[in-house]
């Protein structure tokens, strides 16, 4: 069973401050995306990261896929109260379905 | 907008009946897929459909089945509900390109058995 790990689970942070949310698996994945997630709504999609070593940058948050294809980094840059949610990381197995980590619910406080 | 629709938003039904969920969307979209959300297992695959009357099994399907008999329809059922399949369920469709293709999600089902 391919699993992909996030970490941490929960994190609550100040507005301001830096923070980093790991997605690790034993598998090799031909891509990575990650999704944010608020109550009640469905996942929506931030970015795709296809190439080992990758980096992708959205504003304030930078998305890094591992040089092997296993694992990604999310870092947010001062953070913000809209940051708020579930962030989910999924790998891709073959060309037409996802996996997806458990999440990580990230709080900023004003 | 990807333009994805799922119906009913909330259903509490009673174990042993049947319940039919349906997601509805307005671009033609070929793949189109079944997830289930619980605390602690985030989103876990059910079912997925490759084209009208293609579908095939995800990680949990046991107890789901599913139909596609149009492109724009793509219909879950739980054939007897029991109270492990009360969950939060997704639909979602495949867009993009190449390997940046992507989910778009519709905004969830909140189905509890009772």
């Amino acid at each position: 069973t391919q699993l992909l790990e996030q970490s941490p689970q929960f994190l609550s942070i100040q507005e301001g401050e830096n923070l980093t949310v790991y997605c690790n698996s034993s598998s090799v994945f031909s891509s990575l995306q990650w999704y944010r997630q608020e109550p009640g709504e469905g996942p929506v999609l931030l970015v795709t990261v296809v190439t080992g070593g990758e980096v992708k940058k959205l504003k304030r948050l930078t998305f890094q896929f591992g040089d092997a294809r296993k694992d990604s980094s999310l870092h947010i840059t001062a953070a913000q109260p809209g940051d708020t949610g579930l962030y989910l990381c999924a790998g891709a197995l073959g060309t037409y379905k996802y996996i997806f980590g458990t999440g990580t619910r990230l709080k900023v406080l004003a | 907008d990807a333009g994805i629709t799922q119906s009913p938003r909330h259903k509490v039904t009673e174990t042993g009946t049947p319940v039919t969920l349906r997601c509805h969307q307005t671009e033609n979209h070929r793949y189109m897929y079944w997830y289930r959300q619980d605390p602690g297992h985030g989103l876990r695959l059910i079912h997925y459909s490759y084209g009208v009357k293609d579908t095939d099994k995800g990680e949990v399907s046991d107890g789901y089945s599913v139909s596609r008999s149009k492109t724009e329809d793509f219909l879950l059922t739980l054939e007897s509900a029991t109270s492990s399949q009360t969950s939060v369920y997704f639909c979602a469709i495949r867009s993009g390109q190449g390997p940046n293709y992507g989910y778009t999600f519709g905004s969830g089902t909140r189905l509890t058995v009772v």
